[in-house]
């Protein structure tokens, strides 16, 4: 049971490029979230997704987009990358048979964009 | 929009008891989450209050005031391993179950 995976644990991009941030759990988990995290703002929400072919935008999703196919998967894709979107993500999975619905994270990807 | 505080830095010795505290200003509220995130690591979960009281578990206590908008996370028996961020989310009612988090407490444990 590996739970929530993410790759790459780290990338450099250049300003304009764009990538695909992957996240997969094995944990048949209907909610899945991305999330952001610099220094001195906590986690910010991206995107969320409360079922297969579900999505919805959080506090921050300009510049990002992100789809649920499956409930396995859900990538966040960056259309072209700024260096304001310099960040460590975290991909994160809930259910309602965990208590209160609480997340479990994915190890997180370090981007930098220069 | 919810708007969660947190103290940024607390310092504690190796032994001792420490309180973190949260507070918070929603409408709807629909529970709130205690996380642990050591420095380079993934958040963990610690707890989960969506009645006023008090959860225990182990060395950690969590406690919640839904009148007052505020919650603890007591550490007993600090040991070094405990230092870390600690994270206070809140969810409010509206279907998506999704929490937002506060910027979260560094707590650093010396001998």
């Amino acid at each position: 049971n590996a739970g929530v995976t993410q790759t790459p644990k780290f990338q450099v991009l250049k300003t304009g490029q764009s990538m695909t941030l992957q996240c997969a759990q094995d944990m048949n988990h209907e909610y899945m979230s991305w999330y952001r995290q610099d220094p001195g703002m906590g986690l910010r929400l991206i995107h969320y997704s409360v079922g297969a072919g579900i999505t919805d935008q959080g506090e921050v999703p300009n510049g990002y987009n992100v789809s649920r196919s499956t409930t396995e998967d859900f990538p966040l894709r960056l259309l072209s990358a700024a260096p304001s979107q310099t960040s460590v993500y975290f991909c994160a999975s809930s259910s309602p048979s965990i208590e209160g619905y609480g997340y479990t994270f994915g190890s997180g990807t370090r981007l930098t964009v220069v | 929009g919810q708007n969660i505080d947190q103290p940024t830095e607390m310092t504690a010795t190796e032994g001792a008891i420490v309180q973190i505290n949260c507070t918070y200003q929603t409408s709807g509220f629909n529970g709130l989450f205690w996380y642990q995130q050591h420095a380079g690591e993934a958040p963990t979960f610690l707890s989960y209050n969506v009645l006023d009281g008090l959860e225990e578990k182990g060395r950690f206590s969590s406690f919640l005031s839904r009148s007052k908008g505020y919650s603890y996370l007591l550490l007993k028996e600090l040991q070094m391993k405990d230092s870390a961020s600690y994270l206070c989310a809140v969810r409010v009612r509206g279907g998506s179950y999704i929490p937002t988090f506060g910027r979260g407490t560094s707590l650093i444990v010396h001998p």
